[in-house]
């Protein structure tokens, strides 16, 4: 089956503590997302990646980091200077065509204790 | 000027009825404007999606109306079902550009 994995899909992390969350695509999509859900806020853009080894912030980048070191992975970690990480994140993926058709994975809930 | 506002936030519907959910936008140089069904701790789907080029776009029972000189576009769900219960958000962007400007979603109820 082509599409976004996103692993784990829950997880629990304590104050101060970095995390890393995962994700894949097959669908050979040169483009990769990341954004945050938090209740009535939308969907909110925290980094994008348009080509391996090249990525940019969105409009959240505060606290977070990624790598594209492989066309089929984006990794998103929270660190610990994101001050309000509990939220629901997204991993999406966009292939070549002209228009924006992005594609979501099942997304991981981030929870601070 | 890159905001899309989304209205109602959220909407209640009887089965059958019609299902009406409005975006509006100021930047004139978006040019695709997609939809989005999100049900509970899934991510978002691909609904439909329209360029300002046509005035209405159908999909089943799923039909997008745009009107470019209002700078409005709306998501109508015919014979809404229990189903269709999800969060709907619209988006939009400039063909080329990399990112999409989502509205703040509308959660949608349609009781049986």
């Amino acid at each position: 089956d082509g599409g976004i994995t996103q692993s784990p899909k829950y997880l629990f992390r304590k104050e101060g503590q970095n995390v890393t969350l995962s994700c894949e695509q097959n669908l050979n999509h040169d483009a990769m997302y990341w954004y945050r859900q938090d209740p009535g806020q939308g969907l909110r853009l925290i980094y994008y990646s348009q080509i391996v080894n090249d990525f940019q912030k969105g409009d959240i980048a505060e606290g977070y980091s990624v790598s594209r070191e492989k066309k089929e992975s984006f990794p998103l970690t929270v660190t610990s200077a994101q001050k309000n990480p509990t939220a629901f994140y997204l991993c999406a993926s966009r292939g070549q065509g002209a228009y924006n058709e992005q594609f979501f994975g099942p997304g991981t809930r981030l929870t601070v204790l | 000027q890159q905001q899309v506002k989304q209205s109602p936030q959220s909407l209640i519907v009887q089965k059958g009825g019609i299902s009406i959910i409005n975006c509006a936008y100021e930047n004139t140089a978006f040019d695709y404007f997609p939809w989005y069904q999100q049900f509970p701790g899934k991510g978002p789907a691909l609904l439909i999606a329209i360029r300002p080029d046509v005035s209405e776009k159908k999909e089943g029972r799923f039909t997008i109306s745009f009107n470019k000189s209002a700078k409005q576009f709306s998501l109508h769900i015919m014979d809404s079902q229990p189903g269709d219960s999800a969060t709907y958000f619209c988006a939009a962007s400039i063909v080329g550009s990399e990112k999409l400007v989502f509205g703040k979603g509308t959660k949608l109820t349609v009781n049986p």
